[in-house]
């Protein structure tokens, strides 16, 4: 197992398209997690999966975001109708447990919206 | 809404010198802080868990403390290195919350 892997890296898309990541958890770690930084800030919670369950999302998440885990191992996060405002790094980690000793991130996906 | 903040914002050290910064979270419900090191293009790496008041832990020239009852968390660097240069974020579990809420980070650059 290498990590947690996210693709793609780097996304640039028109204001309007829609996108979509993937995210590859560590395959023994039965929750994983969406964080969103922008410049300046820490990495926000989105969302997050105990295994195929959606158990939180939070209010940034509007209804232009979906995320989903089919199988309880990758999960996809879809954004509809891009903004310039989801310019951002999206984070996704995973861990055992109930992730209170910590969680294994991958790179992240940079997204920009022109 | 829980707060984690971390100071200063970003900080430039000589090559050589020592620094530190701070994490400051709730302390209601706490059960650990943790830190990690964010380098550029590369995935946040896990540097330190703490859960008890008065925690000391240290990796290499890198330690931390954690003072639960006042909510705050000290990390030190020891004779900073150029590799040393990254994000350093702060992270916090309580119960009721389950899952970890960030401080904004702290930007360390050293310069050589």
């Amino acid at each position: 197992d290498t990590g947690v892997s996210q693709n793609p890296r780097h996304k640039i898309t028109k204001r309007g398209q829609n996108v979509t990541f993937r995210c590859d958890p560590i395959s023994e770690h039965n929750r994983l997690y969406w964080y969103r930084q922008t410049l300046g800030q820490g990495p926000e919670f989105l969302t997050y999966f105990q295994n195929e369950a959606q158990l939180e999302k939070s209010r940034l998440l509007s209804d232009r975001f979906s995320a989903e885990r089919p199988k309880g191992s990758f999960s996809t996060l879809e954004i509809q109708r891009t903004e310039q405002g989801d310019s951002a790094m999206y984070l996704c980690a995973s861990s055992v447990g109930q992730g209170m000793d910590g969680y294994t991130f991958g790179s992240g996906t940079r997204l920009t919206v022109v | 809404i829980l707060n984690v903040e971390q100071s200063p914002q970003s900080l430039h050290v000589q090559e050589g010198d020592s620094t530190n910064f701070t994490c400051s979270f709730p302390s209601s419900n706490f059960y650990a802080l943790h830190w990690y090191r964010w380098e550029t293009a590369k995935s946040p790496e896990a540097l330190f868990v703490m859960t008890l008041n008065g925690d000391e832990k240290k990796k290499g020239r890198i330690s931390a403390t954690l003072n639960t009852k006042e909510g705050y968390s000290y990390l030190y660097i020891k004779g900073s290195q150029p590799e040393d240069s990254a994000t350093y974020l702060c992270a916090f579990w309580n119960f009721g919350n389950e899952k970890l809420t960030f401080g904004t980070g702290t930007r360390l650059t050293i310069i050589p």
